[in-house]
């Protein structure tokens, strides 16, 4: 079965600082993989996935991700936080064929100015 | 491109009691899907429907949860009779089709208290 353990369940950062945010995956093959993010009362918005081929994907406000098969990781990454990117994140694996996503429990994201 | 639509928005209920949640995917998507986000919890898949038949219910609790997606549009998930441990978010998201894009729209949510 697949699952995802996102470690840190609460990370502080400055404005202005580089941001890294822990996923690690299981999984029997090759797998989807989805980074998430949901600010308070509102739905989640895909910020990148991957699929297949580069392993570093590039998604929406500047954040990209690495896909490390050797280590299970995908890792959320940002040069540079804003204020706005205060929100809980999720990473997810998806199985091929029927698209059935398997969430992480989270990581809150807090910025301090 | 209006998103997925989830209604109510909030809703309180004593447990014992039913209630019931609607859904409007993005238009054209045959794909919905029906998740519960409990406090601190990623979301969990409860159910699954390609156009308005079910790929996947196998989280879905049966003794109380009913789900339909009749016409393959609109979705309604109820809960019947409500406990405690049902407080959650219920999320609804849709896709465009199964292998297609892999990549699915979520709503608002609606946020269940059972007291």
């Amino acid at each position: 079965a697949q699952s995802v353990t996102q470690p840190d369940i609460h990370i502080t950062v400055s404005e202005g600082a580089s941001l890294e945010l822990r996923c690690n995956y299981s999984y029997g093959a090759t797998p989807y993989l989805f980074w998430y993010v949901q600010s308070p009362g509102q739905g989640l918005q895909l910020l990148l996935k991957y699929f297949s081929g580069d392993t570093l994907v590039q998604g929406i406000k500047g954040f990209e991700a690495e896909f490390k098969r050797s280590q299970s990781s995908f890792n959320l990454r940002k040069p540079s936080v804003h204020w706005s990117d205060a929100a809980e994140y999720f990473c997810a694996v998806g199985a091929r064929g029927n698209e059935k996503l398997t969430f992480g429990t989270g990581t809150r994201l807090t910025i301090i100015p | 491109e209006a998103g997925v639509a989830q209604s109510p928005r909030y809703k309180i209920i004593e447990k014992r009691q039913s209630v019931a949640f609607w859904c409007n995917p993005i238009s054209g998507h045959a794909t919905l899907y029906w998740y519960q986000q409990i406090l601190g919890q990623g979301p969990k898949l409860l159910i699954q429907f390609q156009n308005n038949g079910v790929v996947d219910d196998s989280q879905l609790p049966k003794d109380r949860f009913s789900a339909e997606r009749l016409k393959g549009v609109d979705s309604t998930l109820k809960i019947q009779p409500a406990k405690l441990e049902d407080s959650a978010v219920y999320l609804c998201a849709s896709s465009l089709r199964l292998g297609q894009s892999y990549e699915q729209y979520f709503g608002p949510g609606t946020r269940l208290t059972v007291t």
